[in-house]
Order: structure tokens, then C-alpha cells, then sequence
């Protein structure tokens, strides 16, 4: 079993929608939480990053962690076509360790 | 603002044959990852360097390895290559080894092995 699961999707959604994207893992130790877009044939772009628990707000993205239920979460609201990429979470156990990917979601807003 | 840049973009070898790829950090950076993402799979994590030191190692086969110049660009060399190795190579950049969270990634080598 991955340290990290995510759901691969796709994802579907009519533009102008609430999206959820989610993340579970197994090692309790993590303690940074990054989510990145990747568009196809591109390098994973950083949206977010989180430390320990909590809410993170940058724009239309919202970025949760539950380190109890070893779940985080990435809302992105009033979605648009663009937005339509793979989603990946990655998470590491310090600042200094490697970050552990999941397989990533792929998202796709229907205008 | 710049970039991770990385050369070539896209690279054909035969089996056995050596690559060499390359990785320019975002200016001020001195940390890079070298990450393989096979066809619909996640970035594997190969290796890191800080201050031309390797900071850390991950599932790189011994017919891999990779440096970091003086300048901070590094360069990953790849022998006896396989069929297998076929797969995005990126090369990611972070100001620190303490700020791995915050790591900006390049547009990656396509290596395809025939």
C-alpha cells in the first residue's frame, strides 16, 4: 500500500462549480502538505503549501488538512476550464526530507 | 519571473546507449531534485543536491548518477540505458534544504529509449 492514496479520477464538473480534491496517508509523521497542478506534458506547478493542521486560503483555492483523520483536501471554487489539469498532493515529514507524491487526479471543467 | 530550465527537452537513445541531462535552478537557488514520472504514474523522487553536496537519495539505479556544479546546475548522467528508463525527467529547484515543501519544478526531458 502507497504512503499516499488518491483517487485518479477523472473528475468531471460543470465550469462555475465546487471542486474537492482529496488526499489519506499512512505515515502520521508527515507534517508538510503541498498540493500541484499539472497540466499535460508540463512540470508540476506549486499551488499550495501547508504546515501541520489546519486552513490555507490563497484565491479560489482552499487547501485543508485533518492530520486525526490523515486526510487533506484541496477546494477550488467558481471552476473554470483552465483549471482542467492533474491535481497531485505530496507530502514530506520535515522541511528537509524528500516529498512523497500520489498518483494525482485529473480534473476536467466543462464549460 | 525565471524558471527551472532544462535541456534538451526531449531526448532519443538507443538501449545501451549513455544521456546526459541538464538543469538550471531558479537564480538563487542552490537546492535541486531530480524526480522520473513514468506514463499516468507520480514523480519518483532520484536524488537531491545542496551546495554541490547530495543532501539526499532515492530510488536511483546505480546506472544513474548526478552532480551540482559551482553555479548550482546539475547534471544527471545515465548509462546502459533501458527500455524502462523511458519517462519524464524533471529537475526541481528550492531556495535551502530546509524549504522542500516549496519546490518549483522545471518542464522536464522527455527520454524515450529505443
Amino acid at each position: 500500500q502507497k504512503e499516499v492514496e488518491q483517487d485518479p479520477g477523472p473528475l468531471s464538473v460543470p465550469e462555475g462549480a465546487i471542486v474537492s480534491l482529496n488526499c489519506t496517508y499512512s505515515n502520521s509523521a508527515f507534517q508538510y502538505f503541498m498540493w500541484y497542478r499539472q497540466y499535460s506534458r508540463k512540470g508540476p506547478e506549486l499551488l499550495m503549501y501547508t504546515y501541520s493542521s489546519g486552513n490555507k486560503e490563497d484565491g479560489r483555492f482552499t487547501a485543508q488538512v485533518d492530520k486525526s483523520s490523515k486526510y487533506i483536501s484541496l477546494f477550488i471554487r467558481d471552476s473554470q476550464p483552465s483549471d482542467s489539469a492533474t491535481y497531485l498532493c505530496a507530502m514530506s515529514v520535515s522541511s528537509a526530507s524528500k516529498i512523497i507524491f500520489g498518483s494525482g487526479t485529473r480534473l476536467s471543467i466543462r464549460p | 519571473a525565471a524558471g527551472v530550465i532544462q535541456s534538451p527537452r526531449h531526448l532519443i537513445k538507443e538501449k545501451r546507449e549513455t544521456a546526459t541531462l541538464k538543469c538550471y535552478p531558479i537564480p538563487r537557488h542552490d537546492t535541486v531534485y531530480w524526480y522520473q514520472q513514468g506514463p499516468g504514474q507520480d514523480p519518483q523522487f532520484l536524488i537531491s543536491f545542496y551546495e554541490k553536496m547530495q543532501s539526499d537519495k532515492g530510488s536511483i539505479p546505480d546506472r544513474f548518477s548526478a552532480q551540482q556544479f559551482s553555479d548550482y546546475h546539475s547534471e544527471l548522467n545515465m548509462s546502459s540505458l533501458e527500455l524502462g528508463d523511458s519517462a519524464l525527467y524533471f529537475c526541481a529547484s528550492s531556495l535551502g534544504s530546509i524549504s522542500t515543501y516549496e519546490q518549483y519544478f522545471g518542464p522536464g526531458t522527455r527520454l524515450t529509449v529505443t
